[in-house]
């Protein structure tokens, strides 16, 4: 099965609050990311969190990590449309040489 | 910073051509990786390099792949012969040996017909 999991799709109002979620089944994993992929566009790096962290927050972005259950998510506050998006978990293993193992992606679809 | 970069942004060719996607990493990064996006199987990775040697290449999915990295700011992944089922965003990355961020191309569309 699949190392990383999201849900396929998410709608949110403008200016709610987004959560997108992440499960993840390797417990070595060290660092965990999100990217956002706009159509047409290369993958860009929002955020990331080392393992031994629980909560990162930058801006509108709050990552939190929950190593027991394995479970990664993305909470955007505030959402506009421009945050219409595929958002991408990813993470990376201890021994891997850093490569980075991605989700299939969640379509976030903001609705005026 | 210009940021990965990546040429041709849009490759349409026939069965049986030969193709070439090029790339250029971030300036001082050292390790480039290369990934192929479909809808069925989402974001492979195909091949790295580290310090324009080929680490991993496992996920290159057959002989008709190869990628080589001849210096430090530029690689290349060429397919010969093109098969319909190659067609995909093909993107490249970069990251320096040690850091965790790693930023990608806008990536090349390619349509094998």
């Amino acid at each position: 099965g699949e190392d990383v999991e999201q849900s396929l799709f998410l709608s949110v109002r403008e200016g709610d609050s987004s959560v997108i979620n992440c499960t993840y089944t390797d417990s070595s994993s060290t660092y965990l990311y999100w990217y956002k992929q706009e159509p047409g566009a290369g993958l860009q790096l929002l955020t990331y969190i080392f393992s031994n962290m629980d909560m990162k927050q930058d801006q509108r972005l709050t990552v939190l990590l929950n190593k027991k259950d394995k479970h990664l998510s993305l909470r955007i506050a505030d959402t506009q449309t421009g945050d219409s998006a595929i958002y991408f978990c990813a993470e990376i293993l201890t021994g891997s040489a850093r490569q980075l193992t991605f989700g299939s992606g969640t379509q976030l679809t903001v609705l005026p | 910073d210009a940021g990965v970069i990546q040429s041709p942004r849009h490759e349409v060719t026939e069965m049986g051509q030969e193709v070439t996607l090029r790339c250029k990493p971030i300036s001082g990064h050292n390790s480039l990786f290369w990934y192929r996006q479909t809808m069925m199987r989402g974001l492979e990775l195909l091949i790295y390099f580290n310090n324009n040697v080929p680490i991993d290449d496992s996920g290159m999915p057959e002989d008709r792949f190869s990628a080589k990295m001849p210096n430090a700011s530029f690689s290349t992944l060429k397919i010969q012969p093109s098969e319909p089922r190659d067609s995909a965003v093909y993107f490249c990355a970069s990251r320096t040996e040690s850091s965790y961020e790693q930023y990608f191309g806008p990536g090349t569309r390619l349509t094998v017909t």
